[in-house]
Order: C-alpha cells, then structure tokens, then sequence
C-alpha cells in the first residue's frame, strides 16, 4: 500500500508559481496519482490525474518523474483565491478493489 | 453537473446512539465512498461500495458498517456511537474505471460535521 508525504504547508506570493511534491515511495506499477483542492466548509474537488510523465489542464500540471516515486502538482501564477488545502491520492488497482491512501494535505496560503 | 448530498451538514449525537448518515449522487455513478476527515490525518477512506449491494473495507472501517441498495444511495452506519467518531465525514462518487485508470475523478458532498458527546 504506497504511502503518501506531503509538506504541511507552504506559502506563496500572487502570480507565482507553485510546486507542491507528494512522495510515495512504493507505488506500484498499476498505480497513479490524483490531486484534489480543498476549501474550508466544502469536500474536495479533482485538480488533475496521472500515471507517468507530464499531464496539463487549464488549471494545472502534474509532473511524475520515471520511477514515480514522487509527484509535483504545479500551479501557475497563483492567485489569492487558490489558497485552499491540497491532496495528493494514490489509487492502487486490483480488479474492481482498490486502495485510496491520502496525503495529509498541504495548506496552501497565497499572500497579497 | 454532478451533484453529491449528504443528509446533513452538521449533527450531535450522544454516546451509544445509532447514527445515519447518508449519502445521493444523481449521476448513475457506479462507485461511492466514505471517508472520515480529521486534523493533521487527512482523509481517511472508512468504505466504499462499487455497485449496489456491494462494499469493500477502507482503512478505518472499524465501528462503521454501510449499506447500499441502490444505486444513487450510500449509507453510513455508526452503530453505537463513540466520541472518537466526532469527526468530518465526506462522501464521494466516481463511474466505473478501467484497469488502465483512465479516469477515476471523485466528485466529493459537502460533509457532514458529527459531533458525539
């Protein structure tokens, strides 16, 4: 069962851009990464999905290196409103099982 | 749009009593899941059902059972309440997923905030 790390917290600055890495050093093969955003007083919502390499969306990119033992959801030009907690998923298939680990979450605080 | 309810946004209960929580998704979603939310632990997946009649154990499914017997509906059971059970609980659903995980978006209620005293 991968086990997920992520840093608990992190704070940034308008129009930058934002790096936020989840480990989970025993992933395996058939596994990938999801990222969700999280807001106060609401559950989270799907940012982006991979399994290797690069994957974008108009919201963000997520970079899985070769042995996948990390992953870095990238965000750019953040602003205020992407303050919010975010969640790196692993997802372990097995037939119609899976396993869901979570990270702990990284709260992620844009400053003016 | 997928829309996911859950019965409630907050309740108090009391130590030893049966609690329901429960769970509507409105978009014929084969897959739904319980999770329990707490500080510093992040989200912590209790069951999860991938077709009617069906449930799989999570990883905390210890003093929660859940029933499903139809397709829209996930239910919560707490059979007996205990107040290390206050927590967030948050339901989800996502279609069906190939082998290859082609998508597996989750599509998360607001929670349920139950507090046990």
């Amino acid at each position: 069962l991968a086990k997920t790390t992520q840093p608990i917290s992190m704070d940034s600055y308008e129009g930058q851009e934002v790096n936020i890495t989840c480990s989970h050093n025993n992933i395996a093969t058939n596994d990938y990464i999801t990222w969700y955003q999280q807001f106060p007083s609401q559950g989270p919502r799907f940012i982006i999905q991979g399994y290797k390499t690069k994957v974008t969306n108009e919201v963000a990119s997520l970079f899985i290196p070769a042995d996948r033992k990390s992953s870095t959801l990238s965000l750019p030009r953040v602003s205020l409103s992407d303050t919010a907690v975010y969640y790196c998923l692993v997802v372990a298939l097995s037939g119609s099982a899976r396993q869901l680990t979570f990270g702990s979450g990284t709260q992620l605080t844009v400053l003016p | 749009d997928v829309k996911v309810t859950q019965s409630s946004r907050y309740l108090v209960k009391r130590t030893g009593e049966k609690v329901f929580l429960e769970c509507v998704q409105d978009m014929d979603h084969e897959n739904m899941f319980w999770y329990r939310q707490d500080p510093g632990l992040g989200l912590r997946l209790i069951y999860f059902s991938y077709d009617v009649k069906m449930k799989e154990k999570g990883d905390i499914p210890e003093g929660y059972s859940v029933s499903r017997e139809k397709k829209e509906r996930f239910s919560l059971i707490l059979e007996s309440a205990s107040t290390n059970q206050t927590s967030m609980y948050l339901c989800a659903s996502s279609s069906f997923i190939s082998i290859a995980g082609d998508t597996d978006t989750q599509y998360f209620g607001p929670g349920t905030r139950l507090t046990v005293l």
